[in-house]
């Protein structure tokens, strides 16, 4: 059974502070896996896209990297901004376009 | 482009009241997926179309969920008779056919629905 996991589930931290959020996944026969983020009461907004082939996606101040060997995939952002404050998920994508999902990582990044 | 776009934003109903909520894809997509996000929560898969056929329905709840998207454009996600526990967001999503398929997903801003 594939399943996603994201830690830590809330993470806090001072403006200016670099980060990096986790993503693990069971079944490492994955196509892709993407990063999105989540402002309250909104939709799924995607960050980066990751195919299977690549070890690293780029995207201003944010990276992304896959270790599908390990089932991992973390998420670093450069400089956190208080509007980077936000839920973020990783879904991975198996055959048949089959899509599992994290439960997310909550940032704060105080002023 | 013209994104994915979902209505209602917001719906309040009472249990047992009926709901429905539609969803029209990015132009030429042909998947399209329904997904109930609880708060707090990942968004979990409730049915998932090719074109105007269904490829996944098994985390539908049948006896009172039901989705159709007959011409293989818009969808409608109906439920009937609403329970507390589907208190959620509804996120409807698609992603491009065949060769341009890069296997990347596209959302509208949801519909969150409250049942008091």
């Amino acid at each position: 059974k594939q399943e996603v996991t994201q830690i830590p589930a809330a993470l806090s931290v001072p403006e200016g502070e670099n980060l990096v959020l986790n993503c693990s996944f069971t079944d490492s026969a994955i196509y892709n896996l993407q990063w999105f983020r989540q402002d309250p009461g909104k939709g799924l907004t995607s960050l980066l896209l990751i195919q299977s082939s690549q070890r690293e996606q780029t995207s201003g101040r944010l990276n992304a990297s896959l270790d599908k060997s390990s089932g991992r995939s973390t998420l670093y952002i450069a400089a956190s901004q208080p509007g980077d404050s936000a839920t973020y998920l990783c879904a991975v994508r198996y055959n048949f376009n089959k899509f599992y999902f994290g439960s997310g990582t909550k940032l704060n990044v105080k002023p | 482009e013209a994104g994915v776009a979902q209505s209602p934003r917001y719906k309040i109903i009472e249990k047992r009241q009926s709901v429905a909520f539609w969803c029209n894809p990015i132009s030429g997509h042909a998947t399209l997926y329904w997904y109930q996000q609880i708060l707090g929560q990942g968004p979990k898969l409730l049915i998932q179309f090719q074109n105007n056929g269904v490829v996944d329905d098994s985390q539908l709840p049948k006896d009172r969920f039901s989705a159709e998207r007959l011409k293989g454009v818009d969808s409608t996600l109906k439920i009937q008779p609403a329970k507390l526990e589907d208190s959620a967001v509804y996120l409807c999503a698609s992603g491009p056919p065949g060769a341009a398929n890069t296997g990347e997903l596209f959302f509208g801003e949801g519909s969150r629905l409250t049942v008091l």
